[in-house]
């Protein structure tokens, strides 16, 4: 069972245009939702993250928009650049202790076409 | 500073054979983590280990994984016996406070023929 879902699984935008990634979870206990970019040969990165007491988090190009009542979350790229072509992986953790991993969706390809 | 370092960066064996995977957090960081990832599938987590003591080990597969952290410094991931749907590249992640933001390594490959 897969506990969050990631669409699409690889995007083509254009330079300069917005890319949006999508996730949906399904468990009420998460309660955190990094976003991760990872580069070929390398390892994922933090990008930006966001708690579900807001419904947004800008962080310079990159936006995080939270829906509660939907269980949904995704991620915005504006102005996307030929640089931001990676994997990226939407992830949530659970609250409380003894659950520390976290759950990654499958990750979308993103491709910035110059 | 130096980052997550992940040792060997690929591995082929063949089925049945054992393979010690390595991983060195950041200094100071008392969380480490292992995730793995088969190929187009989600990163899954392994274990979680608070300076030597495992934390959280629901994550793994089945008895043929064998995670220690000597000293709550590197960590070793043992594979023995392995099997083909074993292969995959095994992250190794650390952070300095629980729960909080993870540095990946580059990642070990494991081929299993």
């Amino acid at each position: 069972q897969q506990q969050v879902k990631q669409s699409p699984q690889s995007l083509i935008v254009q330079k300069g245009g917005i890319s949006i990634i999508n996730c949906a979870y399904e468990n009420t206990a998460f309660d955190y939702f990094p976003w991760y970019q990872q580069f070929p040969g390398k390892g994922p990165a933090l990008l930006i993250a966001i708690r579900p007491d807001v419904s947004e988090k800008k962080e310079g190009r990159f936006t995080i928009s939270f829906n509660k009542s939907a269980k949904q979350f995704s991620l915005h790229i504006m102005d996307s650049q030929p640089g931001d072509s990676a994997t990226y992986f939407c992830a949530a953790l659970r609250r409380g202790g003894g659950a520390d991993g976290l759950t990654f969706g499958k990750g979308t390809h993103l491709i910035i076409q110059p | 500073e130096a980052g997550v370092t992940q040792f060997p960066s690929h591995s082929v064996i063949e089925k049945g054979q054992t393979v010690t995977l390595r991983c060195d957090p950041i200094s100071g960081h008392d969380n480490l983590y292992w995730y793995r990832r088969v190929m187009g599938k989600e990163i899954k987590f392994l274990l979680h280990f608070v300076k030597e003591s495992k934390q959280d080990e629901s994550g793994m597969p089945n008895n043929r994984f064998l995670a220690e952290r000597t000293g709550g410094t590197y960590s070793t991931l043992k594979v023995q016996p392995a099997e083909l749907e074993d292969s995959g590249v095994y992250f190794c992640a650390s952070s300095q406070v629980r729960r909080g933001e993870l540095f990946f390594g580059e990642g070990s490959r494991l081929t299993v023929l």
